[in-house]
């Protein structure tokens, strides 16, 4: 079964408004990580966000909130004021216990495409 | 400026031909993490190091596919006899807290 999904293969959203990507998640371990990484074309994945399994708040990092949803397993990434250079692939990744060895998998990926 | 840099950025290879890639984290972390990306995908995980150990690798990492972190610092990662299928993007990550942070990875292509 897919740990990560990713619905969406592709997103547009126009120039200073908000856009959320969808991410879900399965595991049967109490303790694990959820993060985003965003990855434009040079290559480089840029670490975005992490909301820990047990943190009672939504993470939040300037522009770039984690909608996180226990019970339903998701794990959605919130980006405000949307600029051009936002323009990217996004990654939803999930660290499970530490007896995995702290081992990241990863979604499929959005592609974001912020338009003027 | 993630602290982890990699070498070669770009590498083209004969499919047959042994290639080699370097992952110099900035400063000393304990783990060390290889992933694959293949073209449209999400990274995959190789292996991981805790200082010099490797202790655990996919199996995605076939009998061709060597890591090292001799000294607990840097790694390598060797590819024997390469294949056309080993054309990819592979990412270099070093923990820090609860986040892996990634190098600018180094990309093969194998004709």
């Amino acid at each position: 079964a897919q740990k990560i999904t990713q619905t969406q293969p592709g997103m547009f959203v126009q120039e200073k408004e908000a856009v959320t990507l969808d991410c879900t998640y399965d595991t049967s371990d109490p303790s694990y990580g959820l993060f985003w990484y965003k990855q434009p074309s040079s290559g480089e994945m840029i670490f975005l966000i992490y909301q820990g399994s047990y943190d009672q708040q939504n993470a939040t990092e300037g522009r770039y909130s984690l909608n996180f949803q226990k019970a339903r397993k998701s794990a959605n990434l919130v980006i405000s004021a949307s600029q051009l250079g936002d323009s990217a692939m996004y990654f939803c990744a999930m660290r499970e216990g530490y007896r995995y060895g702290n081992k990241l998998v990863f979604g499929a990926g959005t592609i974001l495409r912020v338009k003027s | 400026d993630t602290g982890v840099s990699q070498d070669p950025r770009h590498k083209i290879t004969k499919r047959g031909q042994n290639v080699t890639f370097r992952c110099d984290p900035i400063s000393e972390h304990n783990r060390l993490y290889w992933y694959r990306q293949t073209l449209g995908q999400g990274p995959e995980f190789l292996t991981y190091f805790q200082n010099e150990a490797q202790l655990e690798k996919s199996r995605l990492l076939s009998d061709r596919f060597s890591a090292e972190r001799p000294k607990g610092s840097f790694s390598t990662l060797e590819i024997q006899r390469t294949e056309q299928g080993d054309s990819a993007m592979y990412l270099c990550a070093m923990k820090e807290g609860e986040t892996q942070y990634f190098g600018p990875g180094t990309r093969l292509l194998v004709l």
